[in-house]
C-alpha cells in the first residue's frame, strides 16, 4: 500500500517556540493532504485540509495564524506549530489522499507526531 | 455537517467470538465509509472500506454492512483473535463533491481475550 511519512515521530520543546511537522507521501502523489490532533484514548479531530498550491482549509476553532500549513508540492505538506505552549501538547498525525481511478477517498496516515509543550 | 457516532467505546469478546461496532452518519450527502485499526501508538490503519451504492462487504474474517436509508454501518469481525485488539475507528467522507475529509467516530476499543 502506499506509505506516508511523517517526521519527527516525536518533540519535545520550550514554550514559545517554534515546530514544523513534515509529512510526505513517498510513492503516490497526493492531492489533499489533512492534519489531524489526537488526545489520548480520544478520536482523531480534524484540523485543516491541505490542498497542494493553495491556502488550507481550517476547521472551526483552529487558528490558523498558530497552525500554519504550507503545501508546497505533491508529497509534502508542512505544519508548523507556532509558538507553542503547553496546552498545544498532543498527538498530530497528518494523512494523505491518493489520487487513484477508483474514485475512492482512500486515506493514508503518517505514524504521527508526539509534542510535549514544557 | 457531518456527525458521526459509534458504539460501544469498549468490547471485550472472548477468542472465537464475533465482535460488532455500529456507526451511524448524519449527512446525507456521505458517500465513503472507512474503518480504520489504531494499535498503540501507530497510526490508523485502513482496514476496509465501503461505498454507498453497495450493502455489505466482506474480506476474509472482517464485514461492513451499510443501511443508507437509516445511515448506519457496521463492522463485524468473526472468528477474533488476541490480535484483533486494537482500537477501531469509524468514519464517512464524500467521495464525489462536499466534504472529501474524514469525519471520525469516537472509536471503539476492543479487548480479545485469549
Amino acid at each position: 500500500g502506499a506509505v506516508v511519512s511523517q517526521h519527527p515521530s516525536r518533540v519535545i520543546c520550550k514554550s514559545g517556540t517554534s515546530v514544523k511537522i513534515e509529512c510526505r507521501s513517498l510513492d503516490f502523489q497526493a492531492t489533499t493532504m489533512f492534519w489531524y490532533r489526537q488526545f489520548p484514548k480520544k478520536s482523531l479531530m480534524l484540523m485543516a485540509t491541505s490542498n497542494e498550491g493553495s491556502k488550507a482549509t481550517y476547521e472551526q476553532g483552529v487558528e490558523k495564524d498558530k497552525f500554519l500549513i504550507n503545501h508546497a508540492s505533491l508529497t509534502l505538506s508542512t505544519l508548523t506549530v507556532t509558538s507553542a505552549h503547553p496546552e498545544d501538547s498532543s498527538f498530530y498525525i497528518c494523512s494523505a489522499r491518493a489520487r487513484d481511478i477508483l474514485a475512492k477517498n482512500i486515506q493514508y496516515f503518517g505514524a504521527g507526531t508526539r509534542l510535549s509543550v514544557l | 455537517g457531518e456527525n458521526v457516532e459509534q458504539h460501544p467505546s469498549t468490547l471485550s469478546v472472548q477468542e472465537g467470538d464475533s465482535a460488532v461496532i455500529k456507526c451511524t452518519y448524519s449527512d446525507s450527502a456521505s458517500n465513503y465509509f472507512p474503518w480504520y485499526k489504531q494499535e498503540l501508538g501507530k497510526r490508523p490503519q485502513l482496514i476496509i472500506d465501503i461505498r454507498s451504492n453497495v450493502g455489505e462487504k466482506k474480506d476474509q474474517r472482517i464485514a461492513v454492512t451499510l443501511n443508507k436509508t437509516a445511515k448506519h454501518f457496521s463492522l463485524h469481525i468473526t472468528e477474533t483473535q488476541p490480535e484483533d485488539s486494537a482500537v477501531y475507528f469509524c468514519a464517512a467522507s464524500s467521495v464525489d463533491t462536499g466534504r472529501r475529509a474524514l469525519t471520525f467516530g469516537s472509536g471503539t476499543r476492543l479487548q480479545v481475550q485469549p
